[in-house]
């Protein structure tokens, strides 16, 4: 499984832009580059995800890399209840063409107000 | 719509027994995971199932299992508890080339 390397934790202030960087030097041509952050007491929340292009969704921009070995997830503008563990993942296939989540350790952000 | 429903949302079980978790997936997601978090391990990746058929699964043991039925709902079952299994364990759905949507999971506790 490829794997991805994260800060262990940053932190931000209230308002201003947050940029996590995520490297994944083994990524396939086929993985997907998804982020998911989990609040305290609560499953995972899907970010945002892509495989070769910069994305943008309500939530947030992913950056990825033209050599697609890393990327980074862009949040415009932290508020406190963006404080969370942010897991960058490579959705890959498995056998019969299964996919699943392989998370790291995440980063864990925290945001000053 | 409604998201990914788990129950129950707690449990305790002693050592030996075994346990069945429940999951009932987004309206229309056909694919649902399961995934183990404890503070030392982190996430971990069970199984998958897509039409009733598992595709995937990680490397945990035996006794961990699980089905998925016709309405797409899955279950999971783990025999012969030991106090390491111990952990939340998170459902996720999905439809194909989406993301994940997960479950606020069950928090399992062996005693």
């Amino acid at each position: 499984d490829a794997k991805t390397t994260q800060p262990n934790s940053m932190e931000s202030n209230e308002e201003e832009p947050v940029h996590l960087p995520c490297n994944h030097s083994t990524i396939s041509g086929t993985d997907y580059i998804h982020w998911y952050r989990q609040l305290p007491s609560q499953g995972p929340e899907y970010v945002i995800h892509g495989l070769t292009s910069n994305v943008n969704n309500r939530m947030a921009s992913l950056a990825i890399a033209e050599d697609r070995k890393s990327s980074t997830l862009i949040l415009h503008r932290a508020t406190l209840r963006d404080a969370a563990v942010y897991y960058c993942i490579l959705r890959g296939k498995g056998i019969q063409g299964a996919q699943k989540l392989v998370f790291g350790q995440g980063t864990r952000l925290t945001i000053n107000p | 719509k409604a998201g990914v429903t788990q129950t129950p949302r707690y449990l305790i079980k002693t050592r030996g027994q075994q346990v069945t978790l429940s999951c009932s997936p987004i309206s229309g997601h056909r694919s649902v995971s399961w995934y183990q978090q404890t503070p030392g391990q982190g996430l971990q990746f069970l199984f998958e199932y897509f039409s009733e058929t598992q595709r995937n699964k990680g490397n945990f043991p035996g006794r961990f299992s699980g089905r998925q039925f016709s309405n797409s709902r899955s279950e999971m079952n783990v025999s012969t508890l030991e106090l390491g299994d111990s952990a939340l364990y998170l459902c996720a759905s999905s439809l194909t080339g989406g993301g994940y949507t997960f479950g606020s999971g069950t928090r399992l506790t062996v005693v």
